[in-house]
């Protein structure tokens, strides 16, 4: 079955340090790729998506790359926050008509300044 | 856009009794999701809604886990005869959607169930 595999956390960062949370997956089709976050003592939200392979999706200053030959979607920033501090969540819905998002177990990064 | 909204925040309850949560969808959304999340875990999905019908249900869903979304609008899930493996957050999407499957979802606060 489909499953998503990140990178264990936490991950604490100083201020303006390279992000990179680690995602890949496995899923029958072409799956469609997210990274959802839940910042402290609110509900997730969506942050960037890929719909195909080679696709980009970005948001907020992060990005993620869509890689078929790789099965993978890493999460990036350039420069982290102390804002951007939150739990981020890899996730995938399968090319194979479900409705149902696969989430991987989340990677807690704590951003100090 | 008030949100999806879930009632109650926090649910205990003793093993073997039924409980029952609620999700207000955002107003003109059509579609609607239910997940369970553990601690540590991301959340696990349930069951899906397009309007009032019940299109997907996880193959790990128990018969003692059932949901409704009468006339499409809100949505209840009830659990009949807990266990302590029910002890979960479980959190309520919503999204609007036609054809493609890939809108973004917003996601309430979640409801945390324990069970004693």
């Amino acid at each position: 079955g489909d499953s998503v595999t990140q990178m264990e956390g936490p991950v604490t960062l100083s201020e303006e340090a390279f992000l990179t949370i680690n995602c890949t997956y496995t899923a029958t089709g072409y799956p469609s790729l997210f990274w959802y976050v839940q910042y402290p003592g609110e509900g997730l939200q969506l942050l960037l998506k890929a719909t195909k392979a080679d696709d980009k999706g970005s948001n907020k200053g992060f990005e993620a790359t869509y890689r078929k030959e790789t099965t993978s979607f890493h999460l990036e920033k350039g420069s982290v926050q102390v804002s951007d501090s939150a739990v981020y969540f890899c996730a995938l819905r399968s090319g194979a008509g479900s409705y149902q998002l696969t989430f991987g177990k989340g990677t807690k990064l704590s951003v100090i300044p | 856009d008030t949100g999806v909204s879930q009632n109650p925040r926090h649910k205990i309850t003793k093993r073997g009794q039924n409980v029952t949560f609620r999700c207000d969808p955002i107003s003109e959304h059509n579609r609607l999701y239910w997940y369970r999340q553990t601690l540590g875990q991301g959340p696990e999905f349930l069951t899906y809604f397009q309007n009032e019908a019940q299109l997907e249900k996880s193959r790990l869903l128990s018969d003692r886990f059932s949901a409704e979304r009468p006339k499409g609008s809100f949505s209840t899930l009830e659990i009949q005869r807990t266990e302590q493996g029910d002890s979960a957050m479980y959190l309520c999407a919503s999204s609007y959607g036609t054809g493609s499957v890939n809108e973004k979802l917003f996601f309430g606060s979640g409801t945390q169930l324990s069970v004693l």
